[in-house]
């Protein structure tokens, strides 16, 4: 069993609508959650992160984790086609920068515009 | 800050080539690592390192060896290359202080094909 499981798409949505992206985990001790974002031939970047139970907002962009089900999402509102890129959910067992990250696969959106 | 950057952006090997894919970074991180990305596979790491002189290996070191001489430099050298190999490398870095925020920053890659 993957440590971190995540569908690989593609996803295609209207813009304007709302997007939800998921992953699963299995070990209870990973503590860390992120959300990278990737361009096309570009290196992922930090988009969310948190470590609680809970919803976490940053603009359009929620992170909500589900520690008890080991299922972290990643919810975009009102999704622009500037959104379109592939997001890698990671995990860890602590918040410092050394820490080891666990990735998903990745899943790839699109935007129509 | 230039940040974490990579060279080359694209290579192209026979099997059995060596060569050294470059990473540095101006951000004085303490903490280097080499991933590569593979369809269907995620961001899998090969080797990292804590700081200089201190290397270690990741999930998928085989066929791969790294070296730090310096903070900012940390290179990942293919001895042999195989067509295995083929892949996307991301070199990263980080601060290991810990605290919201503190993460890992990507470089923008290096595409590998061996033939």
């Amino acid at each position: 069993q993957k440590e971190v499981e995540q569908d690989p798409g593609p996803l295609s949505v209207p813009e304007g609508a709302i997007v939800s992206l998921n992953c699963t985990y299995s070990n209870s001790a990973f503590q860390y959650f992120m959300w990278y974002r990737q361009y096309s031939r570009k290196g992922p970047e930090l988009l969310m992160y948190t470590y609680s139970s809970g919803n976490k907002e940053d603009g359009r962009f929620t992170a909500q984790v589900d520690k008890s089900s080991k299922y972290i999402s990643l919810f975009i509102r009102d999704s622009q086609p500037s959104d379109s890129a592939t997001y890698l959910c990671a995990i860890s067992l602590s918040n410092f920068g050394n820490e080891k990250l666990t990735f998903g696969t990745g899943t790839r959106l699109t935007i129509i515009p | 800050n230039a940040g974490v950057t990579q060279t080359p952006k694209f290579q192209v090997l026979k099997t059995g080539q060596s060569m050294t894919l470059q990473c540095a970074q101006d951000m004085n991180h303490e903490y280097m690592s080499w991933y590569r990305q593979d369809p269907g596979m995620g961001l899998r790491l090969i080797h990292y390192s804590v700081g200089a002189g201190i290397t270690d290996q990741g999930e998928v070191p085989n066929g791969y060896n790294v070296s730090r001489s310096t903070t900012e430099d940390f290179p990942l050298r293919l001895l042999s290359a195989a067509p295995s190999q083929t892949s996307v490398y991301f070199c990263a870095s980080s601060s290991p202080r810990g605290g919201q925020g503190d993460t890992q920053y990507f470089g923008p890659g290096t595409r590998l094909t061996v033939l």
